[in-house]
């Protein structure tokens, strides 16, 4: 696609209730990133997809954390028995080639309230 | 490691006056710079970028110049407009690693 794209934009759910997010990376962009951001802060990286692989996961915060992608694409991220400290907007980044050294594109991100 | 350090925000000012973000880095290779941009409710969007020393990047009148004897990516604009009030992230990459490294962020808030 022309951008990358994330769905939902906004999530509520109830806590301890399982969450899905979903990122449609820029067609050929063969690295994907997410971030977390928390109300007012900077960005917290969370993992890292080179194609399928992720080569770097050190940024999940807890084992109710877990993400794939599939055919090189579509990366999804679920938290599982979610609390309302997982509250935050989940930005997706996407990036041509092994190295960030062309930048990286942006979603507009997915809003996730616990309540 | 490689670090990125920006002023605190947020930076208050008025319609028109002149804007300047600190950005400066550590890193031990030859780093291309970005400044990205955050509006409310939106995701980052890349503003400019420079690949290497002296180079200048530019766009929307932003402007920012890359110094590798001061090791600094400073943001500037000459006549900032209410429609500039974001958040002005700085970030650096090199072509070994694979993650952009972020600075914290400055929230810029432009008054009428």
């Amino acid at each position: 696609g022309a951008g990358v794209s994330q769905s939902p934009s906004n999530k509520v759910t109830e806590k301890g209730k399982d969450v899905e997010l979903r990122c449609d990376p820029i067609s050929g962009h063969t690295a994907l990133y997410w971030y977390r951001q928390s109300l007012g802060q900077g960005l917290e990286f969370l993992i890292y997809f080179q194609g399928n692989s992720a080569p770097d996961k050190s940024g999940l915060p807890s084992d109710r954390f877990s993400a794939e992608r599939t055919g090189g694409s579509v990366s999804t991220l679920t938290i599982q028995r979610t609390q309302q400290e997982d509250s935050a907007v989940y930005l997706c980044a996407s990036s041509l080639g092994e190295t960030a050294n062309y930048g990286y594109t942006f979603g507009s991100g997915t809003r996730l309230t616990v309540v | 490691g490689d670090s990125v350090t920006q002023m605190e925000g947020p930076v208050t000012l008025s319609e028109e006056a002149f804007l300047t973000i600190n950005c400066t880095y550590t890193a031990t290779g030859y780093p291309s710079l970005f400044w990205y941009v955050q509006y409310p409710g939106e995701g980052l969007q890349l503003l400019l970028k420079a690949t290497k020393a002296d180079d200048k990047g530019s766009n929307k009148g932003f402007e920012a110049t890359y110094r590798k004897e001061t090791t600094s990516f400073h943001l500037e604009k000459g006549s900032v407009q209410v429609s500039d009030s974001a958040v002005y992230f700085c970030a650096l990459s090199d072509l070994t690693n694979y993650q952009l490294i972020w600075g914290a962020g400055t929230k810029l808030i432009i008054k009428p």
